[in-house]
């Protein structure tokens, strides 16, 4: 069974970084990217970018350039999310979302809660 | 980059069709045949309804179905049922030298 689990809820202050895990299972992970969108209270999903697991290339969302980073670790089919610089305007659900063709989001993992509060 | 603008609401009742229009620019819905629909019921994540503009993934009900008109996209549910309630929202891939992608704001569709 295809799946993407992801790390728990996070509460961090502003000014911090979190790092959100993502894990795949169920298929062969270097075979699709994984894309990182978030939605926040109320709003529509943001795409954030993602990351060839295959050879770690990246492409990010121009709001984020300079405080994203995503990275992957093939030995644990695994990719991360690295945030920082937060503010209260970073709190969302984070999801990780494998894409089988530039435009499908077929497998989402089931979602991040972070919250920045001082 | 800016979010694709989609209606807040939508409602119909059940065994009617509802439209749900999602509007981009040239650069994005206009130029690209990467539109997809996503329905999301709260607490869950997103599902993947249409893919490339009209294609359904399998396991996809024939009673959603999606077109595009210049720069506008629309998913029409045809035969509303009650599990039909949910949030849905589009999406455009721009495949330019950066590719990037964009999301509209989402429409609550209601099943009176």
């Amino acid at each position: 069974q295809v799946h993407l689990m992801q790390s728990g809820a996070e509460v961090k202050r502003p000014g911090a970084s979190v790092r959100v895990s993502c894990t795949a299972s169920g298929y062969m992970f270097t075979t699709y990217s994984i894309n990182w969108v978030r939605q926040a209270p109320g709003q529509g999903p943001e795409w954030m970018g993602w990351i060839n697991p295959n050879n770690g290339n990246t492409d990010y969302a121009q709001t984020f350039q300079g405080r994203v980073t995503m990275t992957r670790d093939t030995s644990l089919n695994a990719a991360y999310l690295e945030l920082s610089g937060l503010t209260s305007e970073d709190t969302a659900v984070y999801y990780c979302a494998r894409a089988s063709s530039p435009d499908v989001f077929d497998i989402w993992g089931q979602g991040t809660a972070v919250t920045v509060a001082s | 980059q800016s979010a694709l603008t989609q209606p807040p609401s939508a409602s119909g009742s059940p065994g009617q069709s509802v439209t749900i229009s999602c509007t981009g620019t040239s650069r994005d819905v206009g130029d690209y045949n990467f539109v997809s629909w996503y329905q999301k019921h709260p607490g869950k994540a997103p599902k993947v309804l249409i893919f490339e503009v009209n294609k359904r993934p399998s396991g996809v009900p024939d009673r959603f179905s999606g077109s595009k008109s210049g720069n506008t996209a629309s998913l029409t549910v045809s035969g509303l049922q009650a599990e039909d309630e949910a949030e849905y929202y589009c999406s455009s891939y721009v495949g330019s030298n950066t590719p990037y992608v964009l999301f509209g704001g989402g429409t609550k569709l209601t099943v009176l």
